[in-house]
Formats: structure tokens, C-alpha cells, sequence
């Protein structure tokens, strides 16, 4: 079946950009999204993009989508310590079978 | 919107009782998701609902867990009888179009 491979942990100084790597194998993606869960709390939907997009900005987030290397990745620029949590990346194919990689827990050091 | 709301917050339980989660997605979504997430295993889906028909429940673990959406803004994901490896956390998210989804809080279930 299709998987979604993410690091486990990533550690970042404040004001760093932190950058989070997901692959992925389903070749019939349609969309590819970036939650975050923070302790005790549900995910929440930072952003995401269709698969024919390369990249997708929103204020302090960036996302790239290699399709040929099936590679996601998740830039936050200035990172800050609210920004510790756990980022999971997840893809869609064309039903509504959604698959989520394990998260990656981002640790923001001062 | 107050978003998708799942009661209990917390539940703690013996084994062999039977425990019930309940789920509001928010309104005008229609579709409607189960998940259960633990250390070992990640964000497992374990059913979901298209206008409150099931679609999809190959996930759901066994016979013991049953889902039901009785009208577009309910659901309930019931455990009879509940064992210590049903402890988990219970995700209910909802979707406007099938294409993004917005969890809630979650349930966090302890079986003893």
C-alpha cells in the first residue's frame, strides 16, 4: 500500500529555518498536506498543495513538491518556539483515502 | 465556527465495558472521519462517512468497534467490549469537500 516516510525529530535554533523532509510513494497524489499537532491537541491543517503545483508560500511557510522524487518538504522561515509541535505530512490520491507519515517532532532551542 | 467537537475529552474505563465517543463535525461538511492514533502504530483511519454513509471501514480494527452517523451532524464510534490495547487517542475530523480535513481535539481512551 502507499507509505509516507518523515524523520522523527528535528531540532532547529530560534530564528533558524527549519526545514522538514517527507517522501512519499503514491504516484496518483492529487493533494499532499502538512498538519500540525501540538501536545494534547488535534491536528491542525497548516497548509497544502495540489500536485501539479512546485510550490506553495504563505507567510513564514514554504512548501516544495518534487513529483518526479516524490519529495515534500516544509520550510519555516524565523522559527520560533511556538512553532515546537509534531509536523505530519499526509497525501490524498483521487478517492478520499488519505495516508499520514509518522510526524516529525520539531524542537526549537533558544 | 467552534470547529469539530468530541466529547469526552478524557475516558477511562475497565476492561469489558462498553465505551462510546461522540463526534460534531462542523456544519455543511460532508464527510466525516475516524481515526485512532498511538505511539506504535501512528494515525490509523479507521472509517469514514460520505453524507453519513459509510464508505470505507477496512480499517476498523474488529467486530468490537462499530461507527454510526445517524444525520449530518453526529457520529459515534462505539467499543464493546473495550480491551487495554483499544487505549489510544480517538481523532474525529471533518471535510467540506473531501479534499482538506480539520480535526478535533480528540479523545484520549485508557482501558484498564
Amino acid at each position: 500500500g502507499e507509505d509516507v516516510e518523515q524523520s522523527l525529530f528535528l531540532s532547529v535554533r530560534e530564528g533558524d529555518s527549519s526545514v522538514i523532509n517527507c517522501t512519499y510513494t503514491d504516484s496518483s497524489s492529487t493533494y499532499l498536506y502538512w498538519y500540525k499537532q501540538e501536545p494534547g491537541a488535534g491536528l491542525q491543517l497548516l497548509t497544502y498543495i495540489f500536485s501539479n503545483m512546485d510550490m506553495k508560500q504563505d507567510q513564514r511557510l514554504t512548501v516544495l513538491l518534487n513529483k518526479k522524487d516524490k519529495h515534500l518538504s516544509l520550510r519555516i522561515a524565523d522559527t520560533q518556539t511556538g512553532d515546537s509541535a509534531i509536523y505530519f505530512c499526509a497525501e490524498k490520491d483521487y478517492g478520499q483515502n488519505f495516508v499520514f507519515g509518522p510526524g516529525t517532532r520539531l524542537s526549537v532551542l533558544p | 465556527d467552534a470547529g469539530v467537537i468530541q466529547s469526552p475529552r478524557h475516558e477511562v474505563t475497565e476492561m469489558g465495558q462498553e465505551v462510546t465517543l461522540r463526534c460534531k463535525p462542523i456544519s455543511g461538511h460532508n464527510s466525516l472521519f475516524w481515526y485512532r492514533q498511538t505511539m506504535m502504530r501512528g494515525l490509523e483511519l479507521l472509517i469514514y462517512f460520505n453524507n453519513n454513509v459509510p464508505i470505507d471501514d477496512s480499517g476498523m480494527p474488529e467486530d468490537r468497534f462499530s461507527a454510526k452517523m445517524p444525520n449530518a451532524s453526529f457520529s459515534t464510534l462505539k467499543i464493546q467490549p473495550s480491551e487495554p490495547r483499544d487505549s489510544a487517542v480517538y481523532f474525529c475530523a471533518s471535510s467540506p469537500t473531501g479534499d482538506t480535513q480539520y480535526f478535533g481535539p480528540g479523545t484520549r481512551l485508557t482501558v484498564l
